[in-house]
């Protein structure tokens, strides 16, 4: 089992441009989740799907879209990245509990 | 919302014991979580607890939970240079809300 994997590992952007987080976990779970970590401010929830074919904002969803391909796969769009949106996103799945995280992909917004 | 408080920094020296702290704010709340972030990595799940336990141990670590006070600790027995990291309490929330404390780092001297 890999668990939970992310891409790209790192990425660099310049203000307005596209792109798409890729997340997908082989533990069977029922629930995804999206978040970012900024130094002094913790995890923040963004998106999360409970289920196949649901999704539900968290905390800080303003500026981000996600799509739930399948069991499998969750994905998070930047549709136009802004330099707030620099950071560490996690993914994370969960059936119940515990709640496991996928390695993270640092994202820099120029 | 409230925050889960964590002390920011400890200290230790290798062989001894280090206990992190963590209070928590929603009585309600169903498991409470420690995970361990190395520089540049995930969040790795460490142990959790059931908020009807008092005492979880697991090989090195123990959790102990005082649910009057709202205080989680983890004590690490025998430190080693490995164990240093940051440290996060979380809680769960009502719904999939997860709500982190800000995390503690944890240095061991030889």
């Amino acid at each position: 089992n890999a668990g939970v994997t992310q891409t790209p590992k790192f990425q660099v952007l310049k203000t307005g441009q596209s792109m798409t987080l890729q997340c997908a976990q082989d533990m069977n779970h029922n629930s995804m989740y999206w978040y970012r970590q900024d130094p002094g401010m913790g995890l923040r929830l963004i998106y999360y799907s409970a289920s196949e074919g649901t999704t539900d904002k968290g905390e800080v969803p303003n500026g981000y879209n996600v799509s739930r391909l399948n069991k499998r796969e969750f994905s998070l769009r930047l549709e136009s990245a802004a330099p707030s949106q620099t950071s560490v996103y996690f993914c994370a799945s969960e059936d119940r509990t515990p709640r496991y995280f996928g390695p993270g992909t640092r994202l820099t917004v120029l | 919302g409230e925050d889960v408080e964590q002390s920011l920094f400890l200290s230790v020296r290798e062989g001894d014991s280090s206990v992190i702290n963590c209070t928590y704010t929603d009585s309600s709340s169903t498991y409470l979580y420690w995970y361990k972030q190395e520089p540049g990595a995930g969040l790795q799940l460490l142990t959790y607890i059931f908020s009807n336990m008092d005492m979880k141990q697991d090989q090195r670590l123990t959790v102990l939970l005082n649910k009057k006070d709202k205080h989680l600790s983890l004590r690490i027995a025998d430190t080693q240079t490995g164990d240093s990291a940051i440290y996060f309490c979380a809680e769960s929330r009502s719904g999939y809300a997860l709500n982190f404390g800000k995390g503690t780092s944890l240095l061991v001297t030889p």
